[in-house]
C-alpha cells in the first residue's frame, strides 16, 4: 500500500498570502494524484487531478505541481473561502490512498 | 448537475451488518465507477472499494475483503459491511469517479456522507 504524507499538519495564514502545501508518496505514483478541499460538515470537494489539472470551475489561484513522490498545491492569494483542510490522494496503485490532510486556518 | 444522495444515519450492534445506499439525482452513473470511502473519527480517509455499474465489476480494498459488498444499477449504488465492530464507526461516503471505467482519476462528486455508529 502506498502511504501518503502531508506537511505541515496545520498552516496558519493571513488572507491574501501565498500558501504551499506538500504531499509525499512512499513510492512513485507518476502524476496520478488528486487534491481535495474539505470544510467542516461538508463532503470533500474535488480540486485537481493529474497532479496539476484543475477541476472544472476551480479558480486559477489554485495550482498543482509534482510527479513521482513529491507534490505541491499552491494557493497564490488565500481567500476567506479557502480556509479548510486539504487532502491529497494517489490513484496509481490499489488500494487508493489519501494523505492525512493539511489544515489551513486563519492567522 | 448530478448529485449523490445517501441514506440516513445508522446505529448498529457489533457483529451485525449495515447497508448504505447512494442514489444519483439528476443523472445516471453510465461508465463511471462509484467508490466508497470512509472517514473515521481521528483517522484519515480510507478507500473501501468500487463498482462500475454498467459492467457490474467490483474492486475491494484488501482491508475489507470478505466483509464488504458493493452493488449498483444505473442510478443507485449500495455498500454492505458485515461483522461490524466498534472501529467501523465512521462517516461513509459514496464518490463518483472522474475518469470512466476501472481507473478513477479522483472523485469529482461525493454524497453527503452517512454516519454509521457501532454500539452495544
Amino acid at each position: 500500500e502506498i502511504v501518503m504524507t502531508q506537511s505541515p499538519a496545520t498552516l496558519s495564514v493571513s488572507p491574501g498570502e501565498r500558501v504551499t502545501l506538500s504531499c509525499r508518496a512512499s513510492q512513485s505514483v507518476g502524476t496520478n494524484l488528486a487534491w481535495y478541499q474539505q470544510k467542516p460538515g461538508q463532503a470533500p470537494r474535488f480540486l485537481m487531478y493529474g497532479a496539476s489539472t484543475r477541476a472544472t470551475g476551480l479558480p486559477a489561484r489554485f495550482s498543482g505541481r509534482g510527479s513521482g513522490t513529491e507534490f505541491t498545491l499552491t494557493i497564490s492569494s488565500l481567500q476567506s473561502e479557502d480556509f479548510a483542510v486539504y487532502y491529497c490522494q494517489q490513484y496509481n496503485n490499489w488500494p487508493l490512498t489519501f494523505g492525512p490532510g493539511t489544515k489551513v486556518d486563519i492567522k | 448537475q448530478m448529485q449523490l444522495v445517501q441514506s440516513g444515519a445508522e446505529v448498529k450492534r457489533p457483529g451485525s451488518t449495515v447497508k448504505v445506499s447512494c442514489q444519483a439525482s439528476g443523472g445516471t452513473f453510465n461508465f463511471y465507477s462509484i467508490n466508497w470511502v470512509r472517514h473515521a473519527p481521528g483517522q484519515g480517509f480510507e478507500w473501501m472499494g468500487m463498482i462500475v455499474p454498467v459492467f457490474g465489476t467490483t474492486n475491494y480494498a484488501q482491508n475489507f475483503q470478505g466483509r464488504v459488498t458493493i452493488t449498483a444499477n444505473e442510478s443507485t449504488a449500495s455498500m454492505e459491511l458485515s461483522s461490524l465492530r466498534s472501529e467501523d464507526t465512521a462517516l461513509y461516503y459514496c464518490a463518483h469517479a472522474y475518469g470512466s471505467g476501472n481507473s478513477p482519476e479522483g472523485f469529482d462528486l461525493w454524497g453527503q456522507g452517512t454516519l454509521v455508529t457501532i454500539s452495544s
